[in-house]
């Protein structure tokens, strides 16, 4: 079992909608959270990065952290086609030992 | 903005050959980082180094190696090329986590094919 489970999708939505996009880890070790994301032949880049259980907003964009259930998410409102991409979600433990989920394609269509 | 650079975006070689692939991060980073993207896998780290000529085994290092000589450059050497080190490689960098919390930044990627 990976430490960081990541449902790959693929996912496709409507411009407009709300975007879900999960993950689950097993070790309550790990203490930071972060969401990448990664369009077509490049690399990943950062979207958000949180530490504490709760809510952190960012534009459209909002990420959740649950460290009682082990649950991180991401939310997308009003997605837009630019927002098309794969997103890695991960998370760190100690000082260089860093997860990664496996990805989920979104593909959102005007 | 942090800028990691990896120099080749597309790199085709033979089973066998010596390859080399280069990183250079211009945020005078301590630690540095060669990942492997498979679909399915995700990401795998392969090797990390936390200082000059410092370098730490990942999760799957067998077939490479690296060096780093230098603060800014961290290269990625797959001794004698087989198939199935055909991937994507990502190199990242980012600060010591005592004197920050940010995270990872990468570069755009190495594709690399072994025929």
């Amino acid at each position: 079992q990976k430490e960081v489970e990541q449902d790959p999708g693929p996912l496709s939505v409507p411009e407009g909608a709300i975007v879900s996009l999960n993950c689950t880890y097993s070790n309550s070790a790990f203490q930071y959270f972060m969401w990448y994301r990664q369009y077509s032949r490049k690399g990943p880049e950062l979207l958000m990065y949180t530490y504490s259980s709760g809510n952190k907003e960012d534009g459209r964009f909002t990420a959740q952290v649950d460290k009682s259930s082990k649950y991180i998410s991401l939310f997308i409102r009003d997605s837009q086609p630019s927002d098309s991409a794969t997103y890695l979600c991960a998370a760190i433990r100690n000082n260089n030992d860093m997860r990664f989920g496996a990805g989920t394609r979104l593909t959102v269509k005007p | 903005d942090v800028k990691v650079t990896q120099s080749s975006r597309y790199l085709v070689k033979r089973t066998g050959e010596k390859v080399f692939l280069e990183c250079v991060q211009d945020m005078d980073h301590e630690n540095m980082f060669w990942y492997r993207q498979d679909p399915g896998l995700g990401l795998r780290l392969i090797y990390f180094s936390y200082d000059v000529k410092m370098k730490e085994k990942g999760d799957i290092p067998e077939g490479y190696s690296v060096s780093r000589e230098k603060k800014e450059r961290f290269s990625l050497i797959l001794e004698s090329a087989s198939t199935n080190q055909t991937s994507m490689y990502l190199c990242a960098s980012r600060p010591p986590r005592g004197k920050s919390n940010q995270p990872q930044h990468f570069g755009d990627g190495t594709r690399l094919s072994i025929l």
